[in-house]
């Protein structure tokens, strides 16, 4: 099986621009999360996405957004850019499990954003 | 809101040693994974505890999840250079994310 991809690898954008960024999970995947890494604050969950119905989310300002389409793949949007924003982005998708159980995440390699 | 606490936040340790990194939790967890993140890489997955109590190995990782569920803890047994990295755990509770803990950064010195 392939695994997570996710576009762009590195963006590199201007305070009060907007980005989005991609994520394709594993085929047969219905579960996309979001996280934010940077190097103080570990990774963040952003939000998570199941059968295209955002299903969790974190605590992040309205500028943060996603959406999932019904063949998994994931976007997320960050509009007005703000330099607290430079981060690397990642994607995980897994399997919901019976009972509520989680299955464990697939990471993608992340989107590198610089904002400027 | 629920935290997930980790700590040390970094280790360093000479390459034999052994090196324990913890993970607290503010509620009860359903489950509790453990990622680990080379330089530059993604965090990959090691392994989920889902009981009480629950201890599980991989070679020379040990894993256990407390008695509360509140609570867990990573093990690396004489550790090697190809164990640098950043150990993170991700607790979660039913219908919630996974809250990831802060991570420690592992290095070991040959």
């Amino acid at each position: 099986k392939a695994g997570v991809t996710q576009t762009p690898r590195y963006l590199i954008k201007t305070r009060g621009q907007q980005v989005t960024l991609s994520c394709s999970p594993i085929s047969g995947h219905r579960s996309v999360s979001w996280y934010q890494q940077t190097p103080g604050q570990g990774l963040q969950f952003l939000f998570e996405y199941f059968s295209e119905t955002q299903r969790n989310k974190g605590n992040f300002p309205g500028r943060f957004s996603g959406r999932q389409f019904s063949n998994s793949r994931s976007e997320m949007n960050v509009s007005t850019l703000e330099l607290g924003d430079s981060a690397l982005y990642l994607c995980a998708s897994s399997s919901r499990l019976a009972g509520g159980q989680r299955d464990e995440q697939f990471f993608g390699p992340g989107t590198r954003l610089t904002v400027l | 809101g629920q935290q997930v606490m980790q700590i040390p936040q970094y280790q360093h340790v000479q390459e034999g040693e052994d090196f324990t990194t913890y993970c607290n939790s503010s509620t009860t967890l359903s489950n509790i994974q453990w990622y680990k993140q080379r330089p530059g890489g993604h965090p990959v997955f090691l392994i989920q505890l889902v009981k009480s109590g629950e201890v599980k190995k991989q070679k020379r990782l040990t894993f256990q999840f407390g008695e509360a569920k509140k609570n867990s803890s990573l093990h690396i047994t004489a550790t090697q250079t190809t164990d640098v990295g950043t150990y993170f755990c991700a607790g979660h509770r039913t219908g919630n994310q996974f809250y990831f803990g802060t991570g420690t950064s592992l290095t070991v010195i040959p």
